[in-house]
């Protein structure tokens, strides 16, 4: 069976540091991986999602990166941390007919202070 | 560009009642598809229920329904025999045919009290 990993569970970093989220996928080979943040009351906003590797697509402009060095590995990265990147981010992956839906990580709650 | 919206931030019901909640969507696209997404406290969010556009059948999938209206671009979700374990932050979703990209809604809180 697929599973999917997602680490760390929190975080809490001090702005301007950098970031590294990890995320992983057992049990299936090219999946579809996407990175959304969560916000409070304003559901989830797709950031990054990739349908192999070194194929990267960024929905928001903003000072976060993605890279998926293996097929896979997903990882979300920032050089400098602002305090707007504080929120719960949640990595997922999709079979490649995206029609059956997504299967999630458990998620991630950055603090930036 | 498809939205999703999601007009009750939060609801309750009584355990075992029946609750529905709402998804309005808005596109110009004729076949896509439709999601309900589970959020547990615990976080780990879970599929609940999907509905292909072509499809005039609800899907249900045990005590969960949907109400697709197709003309009126109307989604929702009912929930029957509510119980504790129900209680999550609820998602409807959009994903267009051949698209790689889901859009979600904000979210309906559903409280399932004793």
């Amino acid at each position: 069976s697929q599973t999917i990993h997602q680490w760390p569970a929190t975080l809490v970093q001090p702005v301007g540091s950098p970031l590294s989220l990890e995320c992983t996928v057992e049990g299936t080979s090219n999946p579809n991986l996407y990175w959304y943040r969560q916000a409070a009351g304003r559901g989830l906003q797709l950031l990054f999602y990739s349908i192999g590797i070194d194929q990267i697509s960024s929905e928001v402009p903003q000072n976060l990166s993605a890279s998926r060095p293996q097929d896979r590995q997903f990882i979300l990265s920032s050089k400098k941390l602002l305090l707007s990147d504080s929120g719960f981010y949640l990595c997922a992956w999709s079979k490649n007919r995206v029609m059956y839906g997504y299967t999630f990580g458990s998620g991630t709650r950055l603090t930036v202070v | 560009a498809q939205t999703v919206t999601q007009s009750q931030p939060e609801m309750s019901v009584q355990e075992a009642e029946t609750v529905t909640l709402s998804c309005t969507y808005d596109t110009s696209e004729n076949n896509y598809y439709l999601f309900w997404y589970k959020q547990p406290p615990s976080r780990q969010m879970i599929l609940v229920i999907r509905q292909e556009a072509y499809k005039q059948q609800n899907a249900t999938e045990n005590r969960f329904s949907v109400n697709f209206q197709k003309a009126a671009k109307s989604f929702s979700l009912k929930i029957s025999d509510s119980q504790l374990g129900d209680t999550a932050m609820y998602f409807c979703a959009f994903l267009n045919t051949g698209g790689f990209k889901t859009i979600f809604g904000a979210g309906t809180r559903l409280f399932v009290k004793a």
